[in-house]
């Protein structure tokens, strides 16, 4: 079945340093694929999406590229903040279009990413 | 600024107690998914409704979880005895169906703790 990977964290960055987290998929068909973020005692957020392969979806600085040949959507920002803190979920929904695609969601585990001063 | 509301924020009962959550979803929204957020089980899908019918439960424990969603503009989640493993944060998130992608709105939860 589906499912997404994220590499572990937590993440501990010093402000204005480079950020990657990794994010690799399972699915079949063509998923859109989502990063979320969730900010302490809050929901969850949606940051960025893209719906097919080479799309790059970007927000706040953050940027991720759909890459079906490496089934991979990673996330980065070119120099963090200490408001980014937070956890960081990926995930994938469908494989179909229309009608078909639920909307159901694949969630990775999170990644923590901590930011210091 | 539309967006998914939960009630309650909060909740602490005793075990063997009934506890009710409420969701409004975003006006306009077709989609309303439940989900559990403990820090061992990470994000759990509960059940999701589509046009107010329930489409999948199966994350749900059956005899004691129970969801609804008596009009467009709320859903509920029923549980019914209370257990202390069932202490965690439960999320509301709603969305619009039928589109080759549509991303979901997510509440702000609510904490039950279960003594």
């Amino acid at each position: 079945g589906n499912s997404v990977t994220q590499m572990e964290g937590p993440v501990t960055l010093s402000e204005e340093a480079f950020l990657t987290i990794n994010c690799t998929y399972t699915a079949t068909g063509y998923p859109s694929l989502f990063w979320y973020v969730q900010y302490p005692g809050e929901g969850l957020q949606l940051l960025l999406k893209a719906t097919k392969a080479d799309d790059k979806g970007s927000n706040k600085g953050f940027e991720a590229t759909y890459r079906k040949e490496t089934t991979s959507f990673h996330l980065e920002k070119g120099s963090v903040q200490v408001s980014d803190s937070a956890v960081y979920f990926c995930a994938l929904s469908g494989g179909g279009h229309g009608s078909s695609n639920t909307g159901k969601l694949i969630f990775g585990q999170g990644t923590t990413l901590q930011v210091k001063p | 600024d539309a967006r998914v509301t939960q009630t309650p924020r909060h909740k602490v009962t005793e075990m063997g107690q009934e506890v009710t959550m409420r969701c409004q979803p975003i006006l306009g929204h077709n989609t309303v998914f439940w989900y559990r957020q403990t820090m061992m089980q990470g994000l759990e899908l509960l059940a999701y409704f589509r046009n107010r019918a329930p489409l999948d439960d199966s994350g749900m424990p059956k005899d004691r979880f129970s969801a609804e969603m008596p009009d467009a503009t709320l859903a509920t989640l029923k549980i019914q005895p209370s257990e202390p493993r069932d202490s965690a944060v439960y999320f509301c998130a709603s969305g619009l169906a039928g589109t080759a992608s549509y991303e979901q709105y997510f509440g702000p939860g609510t904490r039950l703790t279960v003594t």
